[in-house]
């Protein structure tokens, strides 16, 4: 069974560092990976999806990378600002019809 | 565009009570879900459906029922509620079952059971 961790839970960094949030899947025979953002009271918002066959995507300040064979990915935000306050999630498919399956999320806390 | 619409917002529910949760998307998306969030779980799938008349069970189906009917609307039913199903539940949808279609989701149905 394909587990997603993410760790830490929660961080918190100073207005404009530059910062890398990690996801890490059990089983590596994954069809894509998605970023998610997820505000306070709010559903969910789709950042970046990164095909199996992809090393990144780039969306702005974010850019998310892929590691397959590692079981690894990672989504790096430049210059980060108070606005980037939320959870930001993973989640990984299995194939080209299958479910996605969820980390539990990263808090990330954007001090002015 | 209003994209994926939940209601009710919030729900209080005693112990044995019925009720159903609400979803309704505007983008003729085929394929819609629903998710409960619970603290330190996770998202976890309820059941899905990739077109009206079509549903399947996801990883947590058990006291939830489902129906689709049309394809804009994607209700949630509890028959009995129970403590536990007190969550977040989260509706979404997108254009086809192809996981690498972008996925949207709603803004979130609390429900509390006492």
């Amino acid at each position: 069974k394909q587990e997603v961790t993410q760790i830490p839970a929660a961080l918190s960094v100073p207005e404009g560092e530059n910062l890398v949030l990690n996801c890490s899947f059990t089983d590596s025979a994954i069809y894509n990976l998605q970023w998610f953002r997820q505000d306070p009271g709010k559903g969910l918002t789709s950042l970046l999806l990164i095909q199996s066959s992809q090393r990144e995507q780039t969306s702005g300040r974010l850019n998310a990378s892929l590691d397959k064979s590692s079981g690894r990915s990672t989504l790096y935000i430049a210059a980060s600002q108070p606005g980037d306050s939320a959870t930001y999630l993973c989640a990984v498919s299995a194939g080209a019809n299958s479910k996605l399956t969820f980390g539990k999320g990263i808090t990330l806390s954007v001090r002015p | 565009n209003a994209g994926v619409t939940q209601t009710p917002k919030f729900q209080v529910l005693k112990t044995g009570q019925s009720m159903t949760l609400q979803c309704a998307q505007d983008m003729n998306h085929e394929y819609m879900s629903w998710y409960r969030q619970d603290p330190g779980m996770g998202l976890r799938l309820i059941h899905y459906s990739v077109g009206a008349g079509i549903t399947d069970q996801g990883e947590v189906p058990n006291g939830y029922n489902v129906s689709r009917s049309t394809t804009e609307d994607f209700p949630l039913r509890l028959l009995s509620a129970a403590p536990s199903q007190t969550s977040v539940y989260f509706c979404a949808s997108r254009q086809a079952l192809f996981s690498g279609n972008t996925i949207y989701f709603g803004e979130g149905s609390w429900l509390t059971v006492v």
